[in-house]
C-alpha cells in the first residue's frame, strides 16, 4: 500500500529539548515536504527536497532544520523547540512534483511547553 | 493580504444539496489549482486538480478556474454526510513542490 508515514504522531516537550520528528514514503517519490497547519493559517511549508541530498527552504523554514540522505526518509529536526513551533505538522512525498502523485502523511501533532 | 483567500466557514448544508467552495489568489504565476478534502485527525488528500483555466468534472466535484478573475471553485453535488470535511484550495506556479494553501473552509453535511 503507498504510504507516508511519520513518527511519532503526538509529541507533548519542552522548551530547548531537541526532537526529530521522522517521515518515511514507500513510494520511490524524488520530491518531500514539510507542512505545518495552524488554524487561521492554513497549511505553510517549512522545507522541500527534490531528490537525496538536495534540501530547499519554504516560507516558514525558522528554528526547523531537515536532511535528505536517503531518498525514502525526510526527516524534520527542531533543535531548539519553543512554543511558537507548537503545531500539527504534515510530511508530503510526490513522484517528481507531479501534483496528481501526492501524498500526505497522516500529520503530527507537537506541544511545546 | 494573503495570497490565497478562503471563507474558513463553517459551511453547513442538508443532504442532497450542492455545495459551493471558492477562493481566491493575487499572484498572477499560479498555473495549477487543486483542492484537497482533510478529514479530522488526518491528511489531506487530493481530490481534483486543474492547470490553467477551465472545469474539471468528477463525478459529484467539479473544479472551475476562472484566471481572468483569479478565482477558483469546487461544486459538490448531492453532498452526503460522508462529504463533511475540510475543503483546503491550494496553488502553485509549477510543481508540487511548492504549495501554497487557503486556510480552509470546515463543510458539516447534515441528515
Amino acid at each position: 500500500e503507498a504510504q507516508v508515514t511519520q513518527n511519532p504522531r503526538y509529541l507533548i516537550t519542552v522548551t530547548g529539548k531537541k526532537l526529530t520528528v521522522t517521515c518515511s514514503q514507500n513510494m520511490n517519490h524524488e520530491y518531500m515536504s514539510w507542512y505545518r497547519q495552524d488554524p487561521g493559517l492554513g497549511l505553510r511549508q517549512i522545507y522541500y527536497s527534490m531528490n537525496v541530498e538536495v534540501t530547499d527552504k519554504g516560507d516558514v523554514p525558522e528554528g526547523y532544520k531537515v536532511s535528505r540522505k536517503e531518498k525514502r526518509n525526510f526527516p524534520l529536526i527542531l533543535e531548539s523547540p519553543s512554543p511558537n513551533q507548537t503545531s500539527l505538522y504534515f510530511c508530503a512525498s510526490s513522484l517528481s512534483g507531479r501534483i496528481d502523485t501526492q501524498y500526505f502523511g497522516p500529520g503530527t501533532r507537537l506541544t511545546v511547553l | 493580504q494573503k495570497e490565497v483567500e478562503q471563507d474558513p466557514g463553517p459551511l453547513s448544508v442538508p443532504e442532497g444539496a450542492i455545495v459551493s467552495l471558492n477562493c481566491t489568489y493575487s499572484n498572477s504565476a499560479f498555473q495549477y489549482f487543486m483542492w484537497y478534502r482533510q478529514y479530522s485527525r488526518k491528511g489531506p488528500e487530493l481530490l481534483m486538480y486543474t492547470y490553467s483555466s477551465g472545469n474539471k468534472e468528477d463525478g459529484r466535484f467539479t473544479a472551475q478556474v476562472d484566471k481572468s478573475s483569479k478565482y477558483i471553485s469546487l461544486f459538490i453535488r448531492d453532498s452526503q454526510p460522508s462529504d463533511s470535511a475540510t475543503y483546503l484550495c491550494a496553488m502553485s506556479a509549477r510543481t508540487a513542490s511548492k504549495l501554497t494553501f487557503g486556510t480552509g473552509t470546515r463543510l458539516q453535511v447534515t441528515l
